[in-house]
């Protein structure tokens, strides 16, 4: 079947540190993977995507590389901004143009300054 | 920039009574989803609609639920007779194409069943 499992949170870090967020997947097929993110008091934002192994998604200066030996697509940003603290969702889609998205649990992100 | 937007925020209501959730999607998207999100836990697919019609259902979207586009501007999901298991964060999207356009989400409709 698919699914995504995500790092539990909460996240808190200091502002400028390291982030990475794990998701690992399970899928038949080829699926197409993305990370949103939900401000507080927002909707869910795609954040970035990868639609096939070795594929690496980046945005705002999140990247996230498409592993296909691991299952794995690990959200990472070299220096965190308060600005980035969110819930960030994991999720894949099992083939291009499905209606169904996967997502994982959320991990709340806190960054302090 | 256009956003989806949900009425109510949040609504808290009795067991068994039903209630709409209201969705305005961006206005030139085709494609329309419900979500939704049990409170620690993963965030759901119940329904996607294209057409007038729904074009595929979770599991969790039994008799007790339905959708309408009544008037070509809001999209809406009814629970029939809620129980206390449908308290959850509802999530409506939109897309433009089903190819890989990118899925646009509301800000949630939390529902309290009591």
């Amino acid at each position: 079947g698919n699914s995504v499992t995500q790092m539990e949170g909460p996240v808190t870090l200091s502002e400028e540190a390291f982030l990475t967020i794990n998701c690992t997947y399970t899928a038949t097929g080829y699926p197409s993977l993305f990370w949103y993110v939900q401000y507080p008091g927002e909707g869910l934002q795609l954040l970035l995507k990868a639609t096939k192994a070795d594929d690496k998604g980046s945005n705002k200066g999140f990247e996230a590389t498409y592993r296909k030996e691991t299952t794995s697509f690990h959200l990472e940003k070299g220096s965190v901004q308060v600005s980035d603290s969110a819930v960030y969702f994991c999720a894949l889609s099992p083939q291009t143009g499905a209606n169904n998205l996967f997502f994982g649990t959320g991990t709340r992100l806190t960054v302090i300054p | 920039e256009p956003e989806v937007t949900q009425t109510p925020s949040h609504q808290v209501t009795q067991m068994g009574q039903e209630v709409i959730l209201r969705c305005v999607p961006i206005s030139n998207h085709l494609y329309f989803y419900w979500y939704r999100q049990i409170l620690g836990q993963k965030v759901e697919f119940l329904v996607s609609f294209y057409n007038n019609e729904i074009s595929e259902k979770s599991e969790i979207f039994d008799d007790q639920f339905s959708v309408e586009r009544p008037d070509g501007s809001n999209f809406t999901l009814k629970i029939r007779s809620t129980k206390l298991e449908d308290s959850a964060m509802y999530f409506c999207a939109s897309r433009w194409t089903s190819d890989t356009g990118e899925l646009f989400f509301g800000e949630g409709s939390r529902l309290t069943v009591l």
